[in-house]
């Protein structure tokens, strides 16, 4: 059984920086792209990031491209998201989701990120 | 970016009652592959989205028979035949055709 488990939402100031975590298991970690996905509470999806499988090839919406910087480590089936020049509009659910194919099979249960002075 | 726009936004409908959801793209979703990357996911109270439609027809494992997909081009539909209650939450398209994947807004499915 597909399992992702993201960690690390927490309450920041505006400018200021964090790394979110996702756990995957159940399936080869490593034959698949993993994305970020956001939700701000009560409210659409928004996709922010990709990475390959290999993790040498990234992309990024453009409202964070330069600010987000997604990685992963294939020897511990984790996913990461590090945030920075955080502002109050990235306040979010934050999914890590598994790919299928220009799709999104599988999605962990979110952690949430507030910025906040 | 493509933009999905579904409709209605609010869909109050009575138990054992059909349900329909339609979502319109600014741009044809076929890709050069000879697929259409179009995708309906539900998202019930308090949970993580779920993948129900994938490549516009085909259902994901374990989701029932009473949800359909169909549509071509820029026009899709997400069809329930008889709504349960299980069914309230909300219900999102996605097209993953071209980069970056995005949204529709989101239809909220209540139960009357």
């Amino acid at each position: 059984e597909v399992q992702l488990v993201e960690s690390g939402g927490v309450v920041v100031q505006p400018g200021g920086s964090l790394r979110l975590s996702c756990a995957a298991s159940g399936f080869i970690f490593h034959d698949y792209f993993m994305h970020w996905v956001r939700q701000v509470p009560g409210k659409g999806l928004e996709w922010v990031s990709l990475i390959s499988g290999d993790g040498g090839a990234t992309y990024y919406a453009d409202s964070v491209r330069g600010r987000f910087t997604i990685s992963r480590d294939n020897t511990k089936n984790s996913l990461y998201l590090q945030l920075s020049s955080l502002r109050t509009e990235d306040t979010a659910l934050y999914y890590c989701a598994k790919d299928a194919t220009h799709s999104l099979d599988h999605w962990g249960q979110g952690t949430l990120v507030t910025v906040s002075s | 970016d493509v933009v999905l726009t579904q409709s209605p936004l609010s869909l109050p409908v009575t138990l054992g009652q059909p349900a329909s959801i339609s979502c319109r793209s600014s741009q044809s979703l076929g890709n050069s592959d000879g697929n259409t990357y179009f995708n309906w996911f539900q998202q019930r109270p308090g949970q993580s989205p779920r993948r129900l439609i994938y490549k516009v027809s085909n259902r994901d494992s374990g989701v029932p028979d009473r949800f359909s997909g169909s549509g071509s081009g820029t026009d899709f539909t997400l069809k329930i035949s008889r709504v349960e209650a299980e069914d309230a939450g909300v219900y999102y398209c996605m097209q993953g055709t071209h980069w970056p994947y995005t949204f529709g807004q989101g239809t909220k499915l209540e139960i009357k």
